[in-house]
């Protein structure tokens, strides 16, 4: 258990739909980052956020936006969602935005159908 | 876009063995990772090797990095079957920012 959580689990849902997934980070870990896992572009950065700032943006569509929290949580929304969009999205977290390790939650399965 | 190539893209091995995977990437780096994902599970933290370090031990893991070569190696001595799992290695391009940039991956298959 790396301490990273991420909810939901599973989501399944239609074409032109939002979701949100939210991750909280392990305790004291002040630097968010999501990654988007499919298999034809494999392990893609999104976005990072650090003590609730944006810190550094990838590959993410415009169609994306994430925020991080007061208390460090941070969500991802996704919206006009297109079944290219199906994919395993990851939060990690680390306590520096720099370098080091960084936690990954066991992840968020979206399908879009 | 990616960063790392991981090689081979499948290895398949009996327990007791060992494995090796190698990792080469295109830029300058400050350190390189290596990570584990056991299917459709999250990723699990194995190692880090600094640019200015050719080789480190953890355990059963032996890494290496060569930065004239811009490769790694990644070997895992004698095999598990528990150590089945697709192996990733991620860099940081140089940059202090945090973010990684990830291999497509070595999918180890350790038979009992």
């Amino acid at each position: 258990d790396s301490g990273v959580t991420q909810t939901p689990k599973h989501l399944i849902t239609a074409t032109g739909q939002r979701v949100t997934l939210r991750c909280s980070p392990r305790s004291g870990d002040l630097s968010v980052y999501w990654y988007q896992q499919s298999l034809d572009q494999g392990l893609q950065f999104l976005i990072q956020y650090y003590n609730g700032e944006e810190r550094a943006k990838g590959n993410i569509l415009e169609r994306f936006s994430a925020q991080q929290f007061p208390d460090l949580h941070s969500e991802l929304n996704l919206s006009s969602l297109e079944l290219g969009d199906s994919a395993l999205y990851f939060c990690a977290s680390s306590v520096k935005a720099g370098e080091g390790e960084q936690f990954f939650g066991p992840g968020t399965r979206l399908t879009v159908l | 876009s990616q960063q790392g190539e991981e090689d081979p893209q499948a290895l398949s091995i009996q327990e007791g063995e060992n494995a090796t995977m190698n990792c080469s990437y295109k830029t300058s780096i400050n350190n390189l990772q290596w990570y584990r994902q056991n299917s459709g599970r999250g990723l699990v933290h194995l190692i880090l090797i600094r640019s200015n370090e050719r080789e480190k031990h953890s355990g059963r893991l032996r890494v290496t990095l060569d930065t004239s070569k811009k490769s790694s190696s990644l070997l895992i001595t004698a095999s598990r079957a528990a150590d089945t799992a697709s192996y990733f290695c991620a860099t940081d391009r140089g940059s202090t920012l945090g973010r990684l940039y990830f291999g497509r991956g070595t999918q180890l298959t350790v038979w009992p």
